[in-house]
C-alpha cells in the first residue's frame, strides 16, 4: 500500500535561512509525487508536481526512487513561506487515488 | 469562477443527528471527492464520482454516503452521527484523475 511519510510536525527557520521539508514514500513502483501548500486562511493548493521538474515560489524538489524521497527545498525562506505543506503521491494503477502525509508546519521568524 | 464552494462552514452535531455537507464546483470537472482531515492527520478519501451518476469508495466511507446527479454538485450525508466522525471535511475536484485537483476551503464539523 501506498504510504507517504513527513517526519516533522513543525519545521522553524528565520528568514533567509534553507529549508529542506522531508517527504518519504513507500511504494515500489512509479508514483507520482506532488507537495500541497496550505496558507493561513487559504485553501490547500497544488505547489509543485515531481514531472513538472519546475520551480514554484523558489521551491523544487527532486525525486530520489534510491531513497524514496521527494524533499521540498528553499535556499533562502521568507516570511511568507510559512504555512502548512503536505506531501502526496498518487499511483497510476486503477483509481489514481491521492494519498497524503500528515504535513509539515513551516515558520520562518523575521 | 468561485472554484470549489463548500457549506456549511462550521457545524456542531449531536450524536445521532443527520445532515448533508455541501460541494459545488463552477469548472465544469468530471471528478470529484470528499476528503476528511483528522488533527494531526493527512487527508483520507471517503468517497470520490468520476461524473455525474458515478460514485465509488474511498479508503474511509463507512457512516457516509455520496450522490452526484449533476455535474456541478457532490453532496455528502453524514446518517447517525458518531464522535469519529468529527473532523475537517474537504471537496476537490479535478477535470480528469491525473489533473490538478482543487480544493473546497473546508467545513470543520464536531460531534458531541
Amino acid at each position: 500500500a501506498q504510504r507517504v511519510t513527513q517526519p516533522e510536525k513543525l519545521l522553524s527557520v528565520f528568514k533567509g535561512a534553507p529549508v529542506e521539508l522531508k517527504c518519504n514514500y513507500s511504494y515500489s513502483g512509479s508514483p507520482e509525487l506532488f507537495w500541497y501548500v496550505q496558507y493561513s486562511r487559504q485553501r490547500l493548493q497544488l505547489l509543485l508536481r515531481h514531472i513538472s521538474r519546475e520551480s514554484i515560489k523558489g521551491f523544487t524538489a527532486d525525486l530520489n526512487k534510491g531513497e524514496t524521497s521527494f524533499h521540498l527545498k528553499k535556499p533562502f525562506a521568507q516570511e511568507e513561506d510559512s504555512a502548512m505543506y503536505y506531501c502526496a503521491s498518487r499511483v497510476n494503477t486503477g483509481f489514481q487515488k491521492l494519498v497524503f502525509g500528515t504535513g509539515t508546519r513551516l515558520l520562518v521568524s523575521p | 469562477n468561485a472554484g470549489v464552494t463548500q457549506t456549511p462552514k462550521f457545524r456542531i452535531l449531536k450524536i445521532g443527528q443527520s445532515m448533508t455537507l455541501q460541494c459545488t464546483q463552477d469548472m465544469n470537472h468530471n471528478y470529484m471527492y470528499w476528503y476528511r482531515q483528522d488533527p494531526g492527520m493527512g487527508l483520507k478519501l471517503i468517497y470520490y464520482s468520476v461524473g455525474a451518476g458515478i460514485t465509488d469508495k474511498g479508503e474511509v466511507p463507512n457512516g457516509y454516503n455520496v450522490s452526484r446527479s449533476t455535474t456541478e454538485d457532490f453532496p455528502l450525508r453524514l446518517e447517525l452521527a458518531a464522535p469519529s466522525q468529527t473532523s475537517v471535511y474537504f471537496c476537490a475536484s479535478s477535470y480528469l484523475a491525473d489533473y490538478e485537483q482543487y480544493f473546497g476551503p473546508g467545513t470543520r464539523l464536531t460531534v458531541t
